[in-house]
């Protein structure tokens, strides 16, 4: 059962311009989102998270988007760096269980 | 991911063998969560252990996977006589509250990989 998706299993970008990550959930009961990054041969790092009571959080370069009645998340990250180059996965909790998409790799070209 | 740590790294073992992965959590945590990741795929959710006590193990496969978290010692994942697709990346983690968002958070150790021949 596919409750999250990430549709686009690649994203490229120029240096120095916005990443947007996209992400959809199917499940009404989930409470919190949450996006992680992942390097090879590293577990994924928890990166930022929002409530399903709010529609935007924002961490420095990194700012979350929620849209409820779409039941659609985003991440932007801006500028991208060149260390942003990895696997983001976005994922949605239900309690203490996290759901994950299948992950999107960035390429952040210099 | 500094703080929980997974063995071995990387693990290989022929078909109808057993696999043992082992996770400490982060210092002072007594619960422990294991996921899997398939090829290409996201992560699973698997079990959900507390010290002497599972507390959720509605991801693990009904045969061959048993998972335990003594009271003192490692959290052990255990895989009994591995075939193929068990080849995955096992990945433990513990948790803690975020403080801007209220949400329960996920620390990942680096993972043990399994592969089996």
């Amino acid at each position: 059962d596919q409750q999250v998706k990430q549709n686009s299993p690649s994203l490229s970008v120029q240096e120095g311009r916005i990443s947007i990550l996209n992400c959809d959930y199917t499940n009404s009961m989930f409470d919190y989102f949450l996006w992680y990054k992942k390097y090879p041969a590293e577990g994924p790092t928890f990166l930022i998270s929002i409530s399903s009571i709010k529609d935007k959080n924002e961490d420095g370069r990194f700012t979350v988007f929620l849209n409820k009645s779409a039941k659609h998340l985003s991440l932007h990250i801006v500028p991208s760096q060149p260390g942003d180059s990895a696997v983001y996965f976005c994922a949605a909790s239900v309690d203490y269980k996290l759901s994950f998409g299948a992950g999107t790799t960035v390429t952040v070209r210099a | 991911n500094a703080g929980v740590m997974q063995n071995p790294r990387h693990l290989v073992r022929r078909r109808g063998q057993e696999a043992r992965l082992r996770c400490s959590p982060m210092k002072g945590h007594s619960h422990v969560y294991w996921y899997r990741q398939l090829p290409e795929e996201g992560l699973k959710f698997m079990v959900y252990l507390q010290k002497e006590n599972i507390i959720d193990e509605s991801g693990m496969p009904k045969e061959r996977f048993s998972a335990e978290f003594p009271k003192e010692g490692p959290s052990i994942l255990r895989i009994q006589q591995v075939v193929r697709g068990d080849s995955a990346a096992y990945f433990c983690a513990s948790s803690f509250r975020d403080r801007l968002s209220g949400a329960n958070v996920l620390t990942f150790g680096a993972g043990s990989r399994l592969t089996v021949l």
